[in-house]
């Protein structure tokens, strides 16, 4: 009965190089959502997809941030170019639908360093 | 005025006291409400949903909601020095797809 499952759980990356965070959601969930959480902040909501289409990218950089969630395979919230300020937590949720009163679980995250 | 306002705490309750935890919403139209629970460098966890008016009862969590008033609580009675966590209140809002807002959180204290 595997949850949310993240990897990987720590990436230590260089400024300038590309980080690549995982996520595949629980059995039966097609639905996806990245979050991003500063020490000591809130958590802020990145990009929601589902199988093959991003439904909302509202909370996503306009630049060097993307995500994708294909037919098969996790889904992948890739960074390019990384900076210190992308340093954070990032949660990957998902949940079975996205209609009233389907609560949203969340994988062990992915701690991002960036040197 | 921020989509989902809650007190950041920290908030300290002697253990085996009554810990109340206060969240109001501004999406009028929010439907479903969700608790969740988060040790600090830990992912959040699911405690408690509710989706009508009124209290809403499992184990020692009870959640309050008062849609006229905008307003959901979370309450945990006999408190335990294991509910020190930061809790986060994620009203759920009509529209395409109904996105969850999270509110920033409250942190908990529970004194032994």
């Amino acid at each position: 009965n595997a949850g949310v499952m993240q990897n990987p759980r720590h990436l230590v990356r260089r400024r300038g190089q590309e980080a690549r965070l995982r996520c595949s959601p629980m059995k039966g969930h097609s639905h996806v959502y990245w979050y991003r959480q500063l020490p000591e902040e809130g958590l802020k909501f990145m990009v929601y997809l589902q199988k093959e289409n991003i439904i909302d990218e509202s909370g996503m950089p306009k630049e060097r941030f993307s995500a994708e969630f294909p037919k098969e395979g996790p889904s992948i919230l890739r960074i390019q170019q990384v900076v210190r300020g992308d340093s954070a937590a990032y949660f990957c949720a998902s949940s079975p639908g996205s209609g009233g009163g389907q609560p949203q679980h969340f994988g062990d995250g992915t701690r991002l360093s960036i040197l | 005025q921020k989509e989902v306002e809650q007190n950041s705490g920290p908030l300290s309750v002697p253990e085996g006291a009554i810990a109340s935890l206060n969240c109001t919403y501004s999406d009028r139209g929010s439907q479903s409400f969700f608790w969740y629970r988060q040790y600090s460098g830990k992912s959040p966890e699911l405690i408690m949903f509710i989706y009508s008016n009124g209290d809403k009862e499992d184990g020692r969590f009870t959640a309050q909601l008062n849609k006229a008033s905008q307003y959901v609580s979370l309450l945990i009675r006999d408190s335990q020095p294991s509910d020190s966590a930061t809790y986060l209140c994620a009203p759920q809002g009509p529209g395409g797809y109904q996105k969850v807002t999270f509110g920033t959180g409250t942190k908990l204290q529970v004194i032994p």
